[in-house]
């Protein structure tokens, strides 16, 4: 059972230049979101579906863009790199909202040049 | 909005001791779910344990546990018997039942276990 799997694990972008971090989960999971880490501030909502066909904005959405034309795919994409969005991704995902464990993939540590 | 602070940036203890850790939230929400999550160096997000606001019942797993207290907006955890595999990144995080279940996190608090 994969869970959920994010690429690429690391990626160096120059600024300007655009890209898409992958995320597929195999359990069926309506709820899926992204979130980006940075030291001393947590985990914080990007973008996040519900469904699929259904978006919607976290706190920190500029810059990024999604979609979700599968229940298994949550491509997130990066219009055009900038420093500031040095950080390390993460998506999850869960069987519904509110009471339920989210799973997350590894993570991809993404440097901005 | 909800918001989640974790005021220690880092903790430490010795091994076999117990720590605590400490979370605190803000909410107009009578309804929510409250998790701790372990980050060990590989970055992966692993769930410790979860508490449901309407449950009076403190959570427990294994050697972990959770003190929380509603109406002070409190959620610790406390590792009793702390290993050496316990060193990692924790966060607490708030799940609101509203706006998608978004999980909201805490800053993270960085445990060290002394051998």
């Amino acid at each position: 059972n994969a869970g959920v799997t994010q690429t690429p694990k690391f990626q160096v972008l120059k600024t300007g230049q655009s890209m898409t971090l992958q995320c597929a989960q195999d359990m069926n999971h309506e709820y899926m979101s992204w979130y980006r880490q940075d030291p001393g501030m947590g985990l914080r909502l990007i973008h996040y579906s519900v469904g699929a066909g259904i978006t919607d904005q976290g706190e920190v959405p500029n810059g990024y863009n999604v979609s979700r034309s599968t229940t298994e795919d949550f491509p997130l994409r990066l219009l055009s790199a900038a420093p500031s969005q040095t950080s390390v991704y993460f998506c999850a995902s869960s069987q519904t909202w509110g009471q339920d464990e989210a799973f997350f993939g590894q993570g991809t540590r993404l440097t901005v040049v | 909005a909800q918001t989640v602070t974790q005021s220690q940036p880092e903790m430490s203890v010795q091994e076999a001791e117990t720590v605590t850790l400490s979370c605190t939230y803000d909410t107009s929400e009578s309804d929510y779910y409250l998790f701790w999550y372990k980050q060990p160096p590989s970055r992966q997000m692993i769930l410790v344990i979860r508490q449901e606001a309407y449950k009076q019942q403190n959570a427990t797993e294994n050697r972990f546990s959770v003190n929380f207290q509603k109406a002070a907006k409190s959620f610790s955890l406390k590792i009793s018997d702390s290993q050496l595999g316990d060193a990692a990144m924790y966060f607490c995080a708030y799940r609101t039942f509203n706006q998608g279940g978004k999980l909201i996190f805490g800053q993270g608090t960085e445990l060290s276990v002394k051998p």
